[in-house]
């Protein structure tokens, strides 16, 4: 069974850091780019943050960049979020999702992806910044 | 940053009704367009991906369509499970970026 689930959420003072995981189960998890996505209370949901399948690239959206560090470690199907300074603005429910990728014959070979939808996702994990 | 632009950002319809929603990328993005659906309490769930593929074990009164910068997503025949969220989100390029979203309550 495809799935994803996410641990590490919890109650956390502004300024202290919180580590959150995503197991991977039932695909091949080194096969895929991996996605952070939030939720705030009551709002719409929010990219925070990718990595490629091999670790290679991480992007981080603006609000994110420098605080907060994505990573994976294929030989244990788990993706990571290590997030510093956190501020009230960072509490959310925190999603991972994996998105699909395909690329043509001559795409593959020069490393180009077409892109089509985060299809799992967690049932994700709940972050709260407080004091 | 591409910016999606989702409208209504809520809408009320009777059971049967056709329902569409909207969504306008701040640039061409081809057809690099997903659509998901949240239920309250839930994860999101793909529907729709490349503007109009619809997902596997999707109900076929959803569709999709549009390209460039000008989407609808569409509920032929509005049911009680359908009440959500809808997201539309750009594939096109970094960082994803998701619409608004759309509440779909029924009237």
């Amino acid at each position: 069974q495809v799935q994803l689930v996410e641990s590490g959420g919890g109650v956390v003072q502004p300024g202290r850091s919180l580590r959150l995981s995503c197991a991977a189960s039932g695909f091949t998890f080194s096969t895929y780019d991996m996605h952070w996505v939030r939720q705030a209370p009551g709002k719409g949901l929010q990219w925070v943050a990718v990595i490629w399948r091999d670790g290679s690239e991480k992007f981080y959206a603006h609000s994110v960049k420098g605080r907060f560090t994505i990573s994976r470690d294929n030989s244990k199907n788990t993706l990571f979020l290590q997030m510093n300074s956190l501020t009230a603005e960072d509490t959310a429910v925190y999603y991972c999702a994996r998105e699909r990728a395909y690329c043509t014959s001559t795409s593959c070979f020069s490393g180009v992806y077409y892109y089509y939808g985060m299809d799992v996702w967690g049932p994700g994990t709940t972050v709260t910044v407080s004091s | 940053d591409i910016q999606m632009t989702q409208s209504p950002s809520s809408l009320s319809a009777s059971v049967g009704d056709r329902v569409t929603i909207t969504c306008q990328a701040s640039e061409d993005i081809n057809n690099y367009l997903s659509w998901y659906q949240q239920k309250v309490g839930e994860a999101p769930k793909l529907l729709i991906h490349d503007a109009s593929n619809l997902e596997t074990g999707v109900p076929s009164r959803f569709s999709g369509s549009g390209s460039g910068t000008h989407f609808t997503l569409t509920i032929s025949s509005l049911q009680p499970e359908d009440i959500a969220t809808y997201y539309c989100q750009q594939c096109h390029n970094l960082p994803r970026t998701f619409g608004q979203g759309t509440k779909v309550e029924i009237k």
